[in-house]
């Protein structure tokens, strides 16, 4: 059956350390994998699009990585703080030509200060 | 630019009840997504929409959901018996395109439970 886990349920860091958060696939072929941000009571935001002929990606202190062959991505935060405090949804979509986006079940990042 | 709007944000009924959810898209979006996201869940996909033509529907439980996006801009979703496992939160997202690299934004979302 196709599966997206997401490393653990929470993860708690302290302030300026680098939160890595995992996302692994199985039974699926993405052509993209996309990255939400969820706080409490809010609808998902997006963060970043990586393609699967790209191997990273990065956007001011975040970082994602993209391997189809271990069928996984990082997903990082570089000198965390408190407002990075947020669940964290990973998404992919099942091939090329597919629209439609699957969600992991996201990981809850706590940085305590 | 306003956001994904919903309307209610919560409600509150009792099973075998009836229930709408509506949704007004960022302008100019031609795609359409409605969600449901079961607490500690990620959400899950029940219909999607390219202007107001269905796109997939496969996981749209038929038998006591309905969707429609009549004149291809709002949408409403609604639930015909309500079931305790329906309690959820519904997210309504769009896109400017169908296309799987295309950024969805989301709206707040509306909080059910069904008691």
């Amino acid at each position: 059956s196709q599966k997206i886990e997401q490393n653990s349920e929470a993860l708690n860091i302290q302030e300026g350390k680098t939160a890595t958060l995992t996302c692994n696939y199985t039974n699926y072929s993405p052509a993209y994998l996309q990255w939400y941000r969820q706080d409490p009571g809010r609808g998902p935001v997006f963060l970043l699009l990586i393609r699967e002929n790209e191997k990273e990606k990065r956007k001011e202190r975040l970082k994602v990585t993209f391997d189809t062959t271990l069928k996984q991505s990082l997903f990082h935060i570089t000198a965390s703080q408190p407002a990075d405090s947020a669940t964290y949804l990973c998404a992919l979509t099942r091939g090329t030509g597919a629209n439609n986006l699957f969600f992991g079940t996201g990981t809850r990042l706590t940085v305590i200060p | 630019e306003a956001g994904v709007a919903q309307s209610p944000r919560y409600k509150i009924i009792e099973k075998r009840q009836s229930v709408a959810f509506w949704c007004n898209p960022i302008s100019g979006h031609a795609t359409l997504y409605w969600y449901q996201q079961i607490l500690g869940q990620g959400p899950k996909l029940l219909i999607q929409f390219q202007n107001n033509g269905v796109v997939d529907d496969s996981q749209l439980p038929k038998d006591r959901f309905s969707a429609e996006r009549l004149k291809g801009v709002d949408s409403t979703l609604k639930i015909q018996p309500a079931k305790l496992e329906d309690s959820a939160v519904y997210l309504c997202a769009s896109s400017p395109r169908l296309a799987g690299q295309e950024t969805q934004y989301f709206g707040p979302g509306t909080r059910l439970l069904v008691l």
